[in-house]
């Protein structure tokens, strides 16, 4: 089946560490991406993986693919305020042209 | 700006009414993809276009429909409408190089 899970809310202080978790039941997905929107505005890319990688760091951001357990997660170090938003996580295979999103992570940065 | 263009921004409504939301893509983009996101089910995807033609399907429903035209532009055609049609209608373009998806701003949609 096809079903990207995330928790609803995820709350930090400023300047630690945030790790948003998804969890993906197709294992043919090729690509796994993370998203984010901000209020009012549509998604953007953060960030994506290939799904024979296991790791990719981007500035402060670091996902890790754990393909066994279809567990997808990112990192944000050094949380700010502007990092509030929710985070969606989203899978694609290639060739299909289909998308599949999470339900999103509302993420709440605290001053 | 995602270079994603979607009108109108915002409309309220009456069940049982039919409304029309329009997207431009992109500039060379040929794939427009239209999602719904209500506050307590994510963002469910609805249908998708390449060059004219639908290639995949997900959660629409029947009361609703879709077209993308000859200049790549679509549009989502809801009807008789239901409270519960109430939402923000997002379309995305994706990159014919990269595959990444590119959104518009949104319509929100009240049905009142």
């Amino acid at each position: 089946g096809e079903d990207v899970e995330q928790s609803l809310f995820l709350s930090v202080r400023e300047g630690d560490s945030s790790v948003i978790n998804c969890t993906y039941t197709d294992s043919s997905s090729t690509y796994l991406y993370w998203y984010k929107q901000e209020p009012g505005a549509g998604l953007q890319l953060l960030t994506y993986i290939f799904s024979n990688m296991d790791m990719k760091q981007d500035q402060r951001l670091t996902v890790l693919l754990n393909k066994k357990d279809k567990h997808l997660s990112l990192r944000i170090a050094d949380t700010q305020t502007g990092d509030s938003a929710i985070y969606f996580c989203a899978e694609a295979t290639s060739g299909t042209y289909k998308y599949i999103f999470g339900t999103g992570t509302r993420l709440k940065v605290l001053a | 700006d995602s270079g994603v263009t979607q009108t109108p921004k915002h409309l309220i409504t009456a069940t049982g009414q039919r409304v029309t939301l329009r997207c431009s893509p992109r500039s060379g983009d040929l794939s427009v993809y239209w999602y719904q996101q209500s506050l307590d089910q994510g963002l469910q995807f609805l249908i998708q276009y390449y060059n004219g033609e639908e290639r995949a399907k997900g959660n629409i429903l029947e009361r609703f429909s879709a077209q993308q035209f000859p200049d790549l532009h679509s549009e989502l055609n809801l009807s008789s409408l239901e409270l519960g049609d109430s939402a923000l209608y997002f379309c995305a373009s994706s990159d014919r190089g990269t595959g990444e998806l590119f959104f518009g701003e949104g319509s929100r949609l009240t049905v009142l």
